[in-house]
């Protein structure tokens, strides 16, 4: 059974930063894209970034670039968002979600995390 | 950056009607577009691929279909279960944009 488990939200400050982490399992991790994607409050999906098989596609969306990264370790069956000077507008439910395919473009998400809250507020 | 947008923003029907949601490109994503049904407290689910391809498990009520800037995902005849907001996802491209969405709610 495919699990992804999110971890490493919270509440933090403005300009502050914060790592997400995503556990995978029940499925070849390195044989599959990864991405994050966000929900604010009563609001609808917004693609955050996406990560290839082995790293070498890497995109975000115009409103986190330069501000978050997206990292895997395929050792690990992990996935990671690095979130830095953080604003009020990226508080949001960040969900981990699989790529049907390896490269991780023209295919869709096939399975979902239950999600991780980051509040950003002082 | 491609925009999609969806129409209605809600639909009021009731169990047993046809539900048909509306999601327009503002350039071209051949066939790479994606329905998602997400309900309340839940993550979205994956519904149709490639516009009009059923994943796995998804019921045969559930159609898609579409190419280039207009697509559509039919219910063709709403179960309880099926009340909630779908959204569309275009793949044609790394960035993998949402449309805002369309709540299927009970009349």
């Amino acid at each position: 059974e495919v699990q992804l488990v999110e971890s490493g939200g919270g509440l933090v400050q403005p300009g502050r930063s914060l790592r997400l982490s995503c556990a995978a399992s029940g499925f070849t991790f390195d044989d599959y894209a990864m991405h994050w994607v966000r929900q604010a409050p009563g609001k609808g999906l917004e693609w955050v970034s996406g990560i290839s098989w082995n790293s070498g596609s890497i995109g975000y969306a115009d409103s986190v670039k330069g501000r978050f990264t997206i990292s895997r370790d395929n050792a690990k069956n992990s996935l990671y968002l690095q979130m830095n000077s953080l604003r009020a507008e990226d508080t949001a439910l960040y969900y981990c979600a699989k790529d049907s395919a390896v490269n991780g473009d023209r295919s869709p998400f096939d399975y979902w995390g239950q999600g991780t809250l980051v509040t950003v507020s002082s | 950056e491609i925009v999609l947008t969806q129409s209605p923003a809600t639909l009021s029907l009731s169990p047993g009607e046809r539900a048909t949601l509306s999601c327009r490109a503002s350039q071209s994503v051949s066939s790479y577009l994606a329905w998602y049904q997400q309900k309340p407290g839940q993550a979205p689910r994956l519904l149709i691929y490639d516009a009009s391809n059923r994943a796995t498990g998804i019921p045969a009520r559930f159609s898609g279909s579409g190419s280039g800037t207009d697509f559509t995902l039919t219910i063709s005849s709403l179960e309880p279960e099926d009340f909630a907001v779908y959204y569309c996802q275009q793949r044609s491209n790394w960035r993998g944009t949402f449309g805002q969405g369309t709540k299927v709610e009970i009349k």
